[in-house]
């Protein structure tokens, strides 16, 4: 079975700097897909980035980016220019490829970010 | 094109009833999934449907079900409700050009009392 795991439950970071979020993951499988969810005060459970494991290169969204090392298992989020918006609970989700159909998600635990004023 | 909808928003029940929620995926998605987010054991896997069939399960008690309606919308229903099931359940669809990536609705907040 895969595992998730966010070693930072929590972090804080100032307006305007960057910040970096910890997941790292366990799999023998070679075909997967990974997720940064963000799930604001709201509830709201809003998609983040993606990242294909067959690709080397690194996923990026505006300010948001990601540092994908498939032999260490690791997959961690980078927020530049870090907004009050960006407070929220971040999740890193995993997902197994396979022909008859994708899997369900497999959840970390979550870091709680708060940007600071 | 409208997003995920889940209603109700809120419930409150008491042990040993019943209850049913509702989600309606993105237009055009086929595949809904439903997870259930408490502080303690975190976001898992309920179960999910495609076109009407069940395609995977999560390890939850019988007295969690589901079903997907012709129009792709879905309904789970708990039946015997503990303590234990109060939780956001939260719907996400898949489909169109992007079936690997799931699109979550607002969520049911569930309080058994």
């Amino acid at each position: 079975a895969q595992t998730v795991t966010q070693s930072q439950p929590e972090m804080s970071v100032q307006e305007a700097e960057t910040v970096t979020l910890s997941c790292t993951y366990d799999t023998s499988e070679n075909n997967y897909y990974l997720f940064w969810y963000k799930q604001p005060p709201s509830r709201q459970m809003i998609l983040v980035i993606r990242q294909e494991a067959y690709k080397q290169q690194n996923a990026t969204e505006n300010r948001f980016s990601v540092n994908f090392q498939k032999a260490a298992k690791s997959f961690s989020l980078k927020i530049s220019d870090s907004q009050l918006g960006d407070t929220a609970m971040y999740f890193c989700a995993f997902m197994k490829l396979v022909h008859s159909g994708n899997t369900p998600l497999v959840f970390g635990k979550g870091t709680r970010l708060s940007v600071i004023a | 094109k409208a997003g995920v909808t889940q209603t109700p928003r809120y419930l409150i029940k008491t042990r040993g009833q019943q209850v049913t929620l509702s989600c309606s995926p993105i237009s055009g998605h086929r595949s809904v999934s439903w997870y259930q987010q408490t502080p303690g054991q975190g976001l898992q896997f309920l179960f999910e449907y495609f076109s009407e069939t069940q395609r995977n399960k999560g390890n939850f008690p019988g007295r969690f079900s589901g079903r997907q309606f012709s129009n792709s919308r879905s309904e789970m229903n708990v039946s015997t409700l503990e303590l234990g099931d109060s939780a956001l359940y939260l719907c996400a669809s898949r489909g169109g050009l992007s079936t690997d990536t799931q699109y979550f609705g607002p969520g049911t907040r569930l309080t058994v009392l």
